[in-house]
């Protein structure tokens, strides 16, 4: 509805491989980022784009990339998955960088 | 370290009494702050923000106050409603700083009928 997907909605994967998370937008937003909900931590920022090509690391990004190579995509890859990146991942928009964000509905991924 | 912190994991409040969300911060270069509701398997939803340069915002039944000198911030919900029933975010930004939010831990407010 509000123009943000992500996907999959669920995942679960096994230790050692790699992921994708997609997270796909037509609101033509320039800025987009990855978080992850854990209990006791709330949402945590692994990375974000503030432009196509143009990336930056947040507080988590040990284990995660990214990539942006159009607008209304932000792929986050798990090159190697460990049972610690259980977790629920969200992507979100914004269109200024002072400005809230839009959340997509999230991915829950399991590795075990 | 923890930028953004909610102390109180949980609230649980009668339906028509007020809610009351507390939130602190350590860093103070950051001047926008934000609540977002959250319920389960959803994203969280963009409730009510506040400049620094404000001391207080309101928009229907939600209020928020902002403490600058104590480095604090609330949400009250008044009259809450079981609907309210959520968890609720807060969190802050820095002017210039690509729009990143950081978030606190989240504090699950029960509203009972």
């Amino acid at each position: 509805d509000a123009g943000i997907t992500q996907s999959p909605r669920h995942k679960v994967t096994e230790t050692g491989t790699p992921v994708t998370l997609r997270c796909h937008q037509t609101e033509n937003h320039r800025y987009m980022y990855w978080y992850r909900q854990d209990p006791g931590h709330g949402l945590r920022l692994i990375h974000y784009s503030y432009g196509v090509k143009d990336t930056d690391k947040g507080e988590v990004s040990d284990g995660y990339s990214v990539s942006r190579s159009k607008t209304e995509d932000f792929l986050l890859t798990l090159e190697s998955a460990t049972s610690s990146q259980t977790s629920v991942y969200f992507c979100a928009i914004s269109q200024t960088s002072n400005y809230g964000y839009t959340f997509g509905s999230g991915t829950r991924l399991t590795v075990v | 370290d923890q930028q953004v912190k909610q102390n109180s994991p949980s609230l649980s409040v009668q339906e028509g009494r007020i809610s009351i969300l507390n939130c602190d911060y350590t860093n103070s270069m950051f001047d926008y702050f934000l609540w977002y509701k959250k319920y389960p398997a959803e994203g969280p939803t963009f409730l009510i923000s506040i400049s620094s340069i404000k001391d207080k915002n309101e928009d229907g039944r939600f209020t928020v106050f902002l403490n600058k000198s104590a480095k604090h911030l609330s949400l009250h919900i008044v009259p809450s409603q079981p609907g309210d029933s959520a968890v609720y975010f807060c969190a802050a930004s820095r002017s210039g700083n690509t729009g990143k939010l950081i978030f606190g831990q989240g504090t699950t407010l029960q509203v009972k009928p």
